[in-house]
């Protein structure tokens, strides 16, 4: 039930763009994404909701296609800050699930 | 400000012990869900209450129970702990459903089981 990440892993040289990709064999009715730091709690960053809304946080964007059952999260002009695992959460009836993770590393 | 606490933040046991890990929002939260985090797995679905009284079972709830009497907390208990049950367990809440409303983390509780 869990939606699929991809890719599991990436590294980046500071001012890189990066694309993650989250994937549901169900339909989705809305996507969150979050950001952990090592050794801390998840940390909201946005949520989308049917109709192929775009949304934006600073120099992340992100997209859903429900159609696809897809969500795609734009990181531009990665920072340093921008390090961590990054999740999709998608509901299937009544169970709130998220993704395996896509660590990211922004190396100077 | 309102927040939300897990205790005990660090916990060592024995295998087939009862373990407790609390959970408490101060949000007037009606929704909270219990996960754990594991390499490789991301964070996975124990249980999730939609309000006082309501429990329901997540993806891996095996071994794992909840009870909700008040809107603040919503206690995991580990009837015998395994050690398939060493992780790191995360509490989370949120006003709205998950639909529209996004999920605030406690800090986490790591469990090792011996």
């Amino acid at each position: 039930q869990q939606p699929v990440q991809s890719p599991q892993a990436v590294i980046l040289r500071e001012g890189e763009d990066a694309v993650i990709n989250c994937s549901s064999s169900k339909a989705l009715y809305s996507v969150h994404w979050y950001r952990q730091k090592h050794g801390e709690a998840p940390v909201f960053l946005m949520i989308l909701l049917k109709g192929g809304e775009q949304k934006g946080h600073e120099k992340i964007s992100a997209s859903f296609n429900e159609k696809k059952q897809q969500s795609s999260l734009y990181l531009t002009a990665s920072q340093l800050s921008y390090s961590g695992t990054y999740f999709c959460g998608t509901r299937t009836g009544n169970q709130f699930y998220f993704g395996t993770g896509t660590s990211l590393t922004v190396i100077p | 400000d309102a927040e939300i606490t897990q205790s005990p933040r660090h916990k060592i046991t024995e295998t087939g012990r009862q373990v407790t890990l609390a959970c408490h929002q101060t949000w007037n939260h009606n929704n909270m869900f219990w996960y754990r985090q594991d390499l490789g797995h991301g964070l996975r679905l124990i249980h999730y209450s939609y309000g006082v009284h309501d429990t329901n079972k997540g993806e891996v709830s095996d071994g794992y129970s909840v009870s909700r009497s008040n809107t603040e907390d919503l206690p995991l208990t580990l009837e015998s702990a395994a050690s398939s049950q060493t992780s790191v367990y995360f509490c989370a809440s949120s006003l709205a459903h998950p639909d529209t409303g996004e999920l605030f983390f406690g800090e986490g509780s790591r469990l090792t089981v011996l």
